[in-house]
């Protein structure tokens, strides 16, 4: 069965203080590692799509990477705004995954200014 | 373009009740699935339909059922309700439900009392 587990499970930090989110996953086969930011009331907002060790995707502060066995979300000088609980999901690369991510719990980044 | 549109977005229901749940992907999308979302268990998915048909399906007791029109857009109904079907159901939209990413509406926010 797929698994994900995301570290820490609360992060706070100060604004411009650069942190990384952990995700550890175990598939039968990776076929994709999604990372969504959720905020409060909202649904998941997708961010990045990773699907081979040694990739690497950045957009704005954030910068995803991907080894065989886990992901991490690198904050770069965050800004208060960046606050959200951050998700980490797997895809399996079984026949049977259509639609199917499996989610982490999560972390839920604070940034004070 | 327009994300994805699901209503109502809260709903208070009575045990033993049932209830269906309204979700208008991305246009251009044909693939939909649905999460139910808990404090408890994070993100769980529910099933998948591409095309008017189910292609996946999480484990869900029989009381939870979906369908997809011809439009993509797609209803998921819960039965004879009880109290921990109190969540926040999410749906969310993707091209073809396999390696692209899923993207998620605000989700309905369903009580039962």
């Amino acid at each position: 069965e797929d698994q994900v587990t995301q570290s820490p499970e609360a992060l706070r930090l100060q604004e411009g203080e650069s942190s990384s989110l952990n995700c550890s996953y175990t598939v039968s086969g990776l076929r994709g590692l999604f990372w969504y930011r959720q905020d409060p009331g909202k649904g998941p907002e997708f961010l990045f799509t990773l699907y081979s060790a040694g990739e690497e995707k950045e957009k704005e502060r954030l910068k995803a990477t991907l080894t065989k066995k886990e992901s991490f979300l690198h904050i770069t000088a965050p800004k208060p705004e960046d606050s959200a609980t951050y998700l980490c999901a797997v895809l399996d690369a079984g026949g049977t995954s259509y639609g199917k991510l499996t989610f982490g719990q999560g972390t839920i980044l604070t940034v004070h200014p | 373009k327009a994300g994805v549109t699901q209503t109502p977005r809260y709903l208070i229901k009575t045990r033993g009740q049932q209830v269906t749940l309204s979700c208008s992907p991305i246009s251009g999308h044909r693939s939909v699935s649905w999460y139910q979302q808990t404090p408890g268990q994070g993100l769980q998915f529910l099933f998948e339909y591409f095309s008017e048909t189910q292609r996946n399906k999480g484990n869900f007791p029989g009381r939870f059922s979906g369908r997809q029109f011809s439009n993509s857009r797609s209803e998921m109904n819960v039965s004879t309700l009880e109290l921990g079907d109190s969540a926040l159901y999410l749906c969310a939209s993707s091209l073809e439900g396999g390696v692209s990413p899923l993207h998620f509406g605000n989700g309905t926010r369903l009580t039962v009392t």
